[in-house]
Order: structure tokens, then sequence, then C-alpha cells
């Protein structure tokens, strides 16, 4: 149980255009999301929380115009990135918290976005 | 605010051998603490996790953990090492508020080469 699934897998897109990606909780329902973005070599950096239903909690340096995040569902996040550049290649990961098990998150494989 | 911090960037260890990594917290309460592990373009997946109890906790894969709160480290164990375990370890830590993404924390990484 408790799988988390991003779609998609790797994107590439040109300059200027916007990608969506889609995090989905396939056997739970997630009241809460979190993405991160990993540059290479690093830790994984917090961008924001999504919470079902209200605007998602960016954290400080995060462009929300830049990174809109819909939790539309309890089972589904997207993380829209608008007039993507390429500084903004980056691997992107997703996370869910089930709301019977309070104190863990549930990531998903992740999705690696080049803008050329 | 809880930190993390892992001391070692880069292990290299012989396949076979004893393994370490090292993690410490700080965080006033106590903590949730976990270990991931990250293979080269994946997702993370859950090592092991202590909330309470016994203090040695075993996870998969072989591995274990040690939470010492006297020395507010979670270091990381396995006794023999083999080849498909060269990936990059994360500790994190998170709290009893966890509904917002800043509650939980995750360390630098330590990257695990493995010789053959």
């Amino acid at each position: 149980g408790a799988v988390v699934s991003q779609h998609p897998s790797r994107v590439i897109c040109k300059s200027g255009t916007s990608v969506k990606i889609e995090c989905r909780s396939l056997d739970f329902q997630a009241t809460t999301m979190f993405w991160y973005r990993q540059f290479p070599k690093k830790s994984l950096m917090l961008m924001a929380t999504s919470n079902e239903g209200s605007k998602a909690t960016y954290e400080q340096g995060v462009e929300k115009d830049k990174f809109l995040i819909n939790h539309a569902s309890l089972t589904l996040s997207t993380l829209t990135v608008t007039s993507a550049h390429p500084e903004d290649s980056s691997f992107y990961i997703c996370s869910a918290k089930a709301p019977s098990r309070e104190n863990e998150q549930y990531f998903g494989p992740g999705t690696r976005l080049t803008v050329t | 605010a809880q930190s993390v911090t892992q001391p070692d960037i880069h292990i290299t260890v012989s396949e076979g051998a004893s393994l370490e990594l090292r993690c410490n917290y700080s965080y006033g309460a106590t903590p949730y603490l976990f270990w991931y592990v990250q293979s080269p373009g994946q997702g993370l997946q859950l090592l092991l996790k202590y909330f309470s109890g016994d203090t040695l906790v075993q996870g998969i894969k072989g591995f274990e953990a040690e939470f010492k709160r006297s020395q507010s480290s979670f270091n990381l164990r396995k006794p023999s090492v083999h080849w498909s375990d060269a990936a990059e370890y994360f500790c994190a830590v998170g709290t009893a508020l966890y509904n917002y993404g800043q509650n939980f924390v995750f360390g630098p990484g330590t990257r695990l080469s493995v010789l053959p």
C-alpha cells in the first residue's frame, strides 16, 4: 500500500513553454502533498505544501506564479512549470501524506524535467 | 526549527565490509527519524524509521539504525555491504506538527560507493 506515482517520468520542453507534472496517490487519500526539487548531487529542497481544496503554501524563494500547484482532489496534485527556462531543469519529486499515518510521507519516483 | 547534518559527503567501502552512515539532528523534543535511499535518477525509498520505543530499529535490505538521544544521533548501519547498496542516503527528521512541510527536513545526503 501507500503508492505514489508521478507522470511523466521524464519530459523535455522548449524554453517559454509550460509543462505539467502529476502526482497521484494510488491507494490512499492524501490530504497533504509536498513538492520537492532536487539539483544534481544535492538534497531535496521543499518547494511547497499542497493541501486539498486550498491554496498551496510556498517556501521562501519559490515563485508561486512560476510553479503553479493545484491539489484538486484527495488523490491528485499537479505542478505546472510556466514559461520554463533552462534553469528550471531539475528533478522534481512529490510526496503524499496519509491521514492515518500522520508522521510518514510516501514519495513518488520523480520527474526529470529538461528545458532546452 | 529542526535541522539534520550528515557529516560524510561521500563514503567508499569494499563489498562485504561493514558500513556506518552518520546522522545528527537538532530538535527540542522527541523527533521522528527516517533514513531514505535514492538510486541515481530514482525516487526515495524508505529504509527505516524511528517514532518511539526500542531505540534500535531494523529496516529493509539488512539495514539498522540506532537512536541515541544523548548524542542526538541516528546512525545507519549494515554489517556487510553489497554492491547494489551504492546509492545516495538521506537522513530526515520530522516533528509531530507535520502538516506543514518545514516540519520535515532532509539532511544533505551521503553518497555511498562500493568497491568490488
